[in-house]
């Protein structure tokens, strides 16, 4: 089975550095996804780490620790348009097929 | 690309009726999957198809709800009779392969069951 745990809600200033964390136990693990979704909108994606380590993507970075079941998203410079739901989710097998976490809604306050 | 095409955007019900969700995917995409999202439970895998043939619908919530793809560029979600706690946003999204870069969704059907 899959089980993914991620903080509810997260507030966080403009300009600072948000880091966003995700714990799951996934049997045939091979991957975990973020994604962002807006309110009222589509999910979209972020990033997709498989091996151990930090993957940077502009002001966004995502870490996998595979031994522990652990990653998180990294959001450098946050602008007001970055208060989102982030979700992470994990994929087993060879499907690359997510299953999502509930989600993590990030506020951004000037 | 339009990207993934969804209808309608939404769907008021009552109860005891028939709901249709509509569901376009990018062209050329082999994969479709169907998600439901709520409040309580997230985003849910309900059903994907590869090449239009059903592969896994272990997500799918009880047989009022049914699914097909009669062809490449389009598939419809049905929910026959419909009950308030399907009030949800269901997306529909594609992908191309079994690629590791994540899927297209589709802007979702909210539908609202009264």
């Amino acid at each position: 089975g899959q089980n993914i745990d991620q903080p509810t809600e997260m507030t966080a200033t403009e300009g600072a550095i948000v880091q966003i964390n995700c714990t799951y136990q996934t049997s045939g693990f091979n991957g975990l996804f973020w994604y962002q979704q807006h309110a009222g909108e589509a999910p979209t994606f972020l990033s997709y780490n498989v091996l151990d380590g930090l993957e940077e993507k502009g002001r966004f970075s995502s870490f996998l620790s595979r031994s522990k079941g652990y990653s998180y998203l990294l959001l450098k410079e946050l602008q007001m348009k970055d208060s989102a739901s982030y979700l992470c989710a994990t994929s087993r097998g060879g499907s690359y097929i997510p299953t999502f976490g509930r989600g993590t809604s990030l506020i951004v306050h000037p | 690309d339009a990207g993934v095409i969804q209808s309608p955007r939404h769907e008021v019900t009552e109860m005891g009726q028939e709901v249709t969700l509509r569901c376009k995917p990018i062209s050329g995409h082999d994969y479709l999957f169907w998600y439901r999202q709520t409040m309580m439970r997230g985003l849910e895998l309900l059903i994907y198809f590869n090449n239009n043939v059903p592969i896994d619908d272990s997500g799918m919530p009880e047989d009022r709800f049914s699914a097909k793809m009669p062809n490449a560029s389009f598939s419809t979600l049905k929910i026959q009779p419909s009950e308030p706690r399907d009030s949800a946003v269901y997306f529909c999204a594609s992908r191309f392969g079994t690629a590791n870069y994540g899927y297209t969704f589709g802007s979702g059907t909210r539908l609202t069951v009264v």
